[in-house]
């Protein structure tokens, strides 16, 4: 069956250009996550969906990013005038309701800014 | 709040002998759930075992258990008669109960290598 899916895979910009990542969870699943994973290092949590709505942003690093969910599937996130600290690999995953469910998680993008 | 802490950053064993990966956790939740993750050099994240906080026996899934100990809060990943391909990191993740979903938090992480 599908699984996560995440695009681009790979994304190289140039500091000060706005990027933006796509994820498409899992068909039914109402939970949807972002983690970023810097080289070698544990996952941050960014933020987490339950069906559109965003419970808890806390996550998210500065104003420069942010991220929406439509219609209850497909989240996208932004982050504008990147810089190269940004650069990471970002992870989606997905979950059904409750918290015995676990994370079904993307292949990721990894972001190079240059 | 909640805490979730691997204090080994990174761990060497013989191929074929047991392992045991620290987690512990902190959370003022009665209701919870532990997660294990396992990843690959591919990156791909591999969920391998769930603990819930009210389970009273430790789970386990093949050669995977969770050593939980509630009441020292920790949730702890033995891998038994470990193979080459056991060789990754591995995070703990903790969910606290919430309306329907809610964060979820790792570890920082233990990278296990398996010597041959």
């Amino acid at each position: 069956g599908a699984g996560v899916s995440q695009s681009p895979s790979n994304k190289v910009t140039e500091k000060g250009k706005d990027v933006e990542l796509r994820c498409d969870p899992i068909s039914g699943h109402t939970a949807l996550y972002w983690y970023r994973q810097s080289l070698g290092q544990g996952l941050e949590f960014l933020i987490y969906f339950q069906g559109n709505s965003a419970p808890d942003k806390s996550g998210l690093p500065s104003d420069r990013f942010s991220a929406e969910r439509t219609g209850g599937s497909v989240s996208t996130l932004t982050i504008q005038r990147t810089q190269q600290e940004d650069s990471a690999v970002y992870l989606c995953a997905s979950s059904l309701a409750g918290y015995n469910s676990p994370l079904h998680f993307g292949n990721g993008t990894r972001l190079t800014v240059t | 709040a909640q805490k979730i802490t691997q204090t080994q950053p990174g761990m060497f064993v013989q191929e074929k002998e047991a392992v045991t990966l620290d987690c512990t956790y902190d959370t003022s939740d009665q209701s919870y759930g532990l997660f294990w993750y396992k990843q690959p050099s591919s990156g791909e994240m591999i969920f391998l075992i769930y603990q819930g906080s009210y389970d009273e026996q430790n789970a386990t899934e093949g050669r995977y258990s969770l050593n939980f100990q509630k009441a020292r809060k920790s949730a702890n990943l033995v891998i038994s008669a470990s193979q080459l391909g056991d060789s990754a990191m591995y995070f703990c993740a903790m969910r606290n109960s919430g309306s329907s979903a809610s964060k979820i938090i790792f570890g920082s992480g233990t990278r296990l290598s398996i010597r041959p």
